[in-house]
């Protein structure tokens, strides 16, 4: 079985500041991956970025990276110069590599302000 | 490409009432998948399927049916509806697992009063 925690429930952070989401995992597969999602007011889930458990480099995308330490089970997902779009929730999932099935965390709501 | 859709948006439902919400993908993806979300809970997982034909329950079953009889649909069934199945629920589909992503539809926000 695979358990998400993300232990900050809100932030708040300063417009073009960068913040960074935390999100600790236990599982028992040699092989995952680990996602983060954003789901801004309007509901929709927003694919943001992929740390493969077995990726040499962390994972880059645009204003997104992701602090991968897979010793100490982390996978924190950093936001570089906050825009007040970064408004919304923040979900981390994880899988097994061979399966489809994601498990999610509970949430971290972010809050931009100007 | 509609990607995930998902119908209704909005339900209300008396308790004991069933209801079907419906899930469509044109992407072809072999996985597709339901969960509800539920403040502080973030998404939990009721029921998947790989493929048409064969479904598979998750985290949150009890109270709900589903079936695949082709690879674009996949409806999930509230037999007899509960205030505790108020909450948002969201269809997914993707490829195998690996790096693909999920692809999520727009929600359908249910409330059983």
């Amino acid at each position: 079985a695979q358990k998400i925690t993300q232990t900050q429930p809100g932030m708040f952070v300063q417009e073009k500041e960068a913040v960074t989401l935390d999100c600790t995992y236990d599982t028992s597969d040699p092989s995952y991956g680990l996602f983060w999602y954003k789901q801004p007011s309007s509901g929709e889930m927003i694919f943001l970025i992929y740390q493969g458990s077995y990726d040499q480099q962390n994972a880059t995308e645009g204003r997104y990276s992701l602090n991968f330490q897979k010793a100490r089970k982390s996978a924190n997902l950093v936001i570089s110069a906050s825009q007040l779009g970064d408004s919304a929730m923040y979900f981390c999932a994880m899988r097994a590599s061979n399966d489809y099935k994601l498990s999610f965390g509970a949430g971290t709501t972010v809050t931009v302000r100007a | 490409n509609a990607g995930v859709t998902q119908t209704p948006k909005f339900q209300v439902l008396k308790t004991g009432q069933s209801m079907t919400l419906q899930c469509a993908q044109d992407m072809n993806h072999e996985y597709m998948s339901w969960y509800r979300q539920d403040p502080g809970m973030g998404l939990r997982l009721i029921h998947y399927s790989v493929g048409a034909g064969i479904t598979d329950q998750g985290e949150v079953p009890n109270g709900y049916n589903v079936s695949r009889s082709t690879t674009e649909d996949f409806p999930l069934r509230l037999l007899s509806a509960a205030p505790s199945q108020t909450s948002v629920y969201f269809c997914a589909s993707g490829y195998s697992g690996g790096r693909d992503e999920q692809y999520f539809g727009p929600g359908t926000r249910l409330t059983v009063t």
